[in-house]
């Protein structure tokens, strides 16, 4: 079982619209989550992270962590296709000292 | 300039050659790590490191060595490439939160 899953997508939204990523993992004592973006060809730079259970926001974007369920996710609103990228959950299971484990990524297009 | 670098951006070389990358980072964080992407699979981690005296295998590390020459630089190995380690190299360092990883631009590395 990977650590870390991700619906490959492709996910396609309307400009304008909301934008939903999920990811779980496996670690029930998993204690950070990461939201990365990667532009094609490019390195993935950090979005949010989230530590507690609930809602963390930053501007067009909303995290989501329910520990108990074991997932968290991201929300963009008024995607705009600037958004169009590929998404990577990270996570740092609990015991692994500071090693982070990556979602393969779901690629989100934002359609004019 | 960039706070993480990495030599070469891309780099083709041929079955059972030593290649080496080279990653240097001015943020003066003292944890440093290595992935390899490719599609489909997602990041995934090669080694890492803590500090100068402190090296750790990460999750697929046959095939790869690494050296942490001093705070600021650490190197990728390997010793005799094979055409399944064509990937995109990352190297990314990390706060001393463990909060966030800041990534490299990449290598792009093909083994004929």
């Amino acid at each position: 079982q990977k650590e870390v899953e991700q619906n490959s997508g492709p996910l396609s939204v309307p400009e304008g619209a909301i934008a939903s990523l999920n990811c779980t993992y496996s670690d029930r004592g998993s204690q950070s989550f990461f939201w990365y973006r990667q532009y094609s060809g490019k390195s993935p730079e950090l979005i949010m992270f989230i530590y507690s259970n609930g809602d963390k926001e930053d501007g067009r974007f909303t995290a989501q962590l329910n520990k108990a369920s074991q997932y968290v996710s991201l929300l963009i609103r008024d995607s705009q296709p600037s958004d169009s990228a590929t998404y990577l959950c990270a996570v740092n299971p609990q015991n692994t000292g500071n090693q982070f484990y990556f979602g393969t990524g779901t690629s989100l297009t934002v359609i004019p | 300039d960039a706070d993480v670098t990495q030599t070469p951006r891309n780099r083709i070389t041929k079955t059972g050659k030593r290649i080496m990358l080279e990653c240097s980072q001015t943020k003066g964080h003292d944890r440093m790590y290595w992935y390899r992407q490719d599609p489909g699979l997602g990041l995934r981690l090669i080694y890492y490191s803590f500090d100068v005296k402190d090296i750790n295998k990460g999750e697929i590390s046959d095939g790869y060595s690494v050296s942490r020459q001093a705070q600021a630089k650490f190197s990728l190995s390997l010793e005799s490439a094979i055409p399944n380690q064509t990937a995109l190299y990352f190297c990314a360092t990390s706060d001393p939160d463990k909060s966030t990883q800041y990534f490299g631009p990449g290598t792009r590395l093909t083994v004929l």
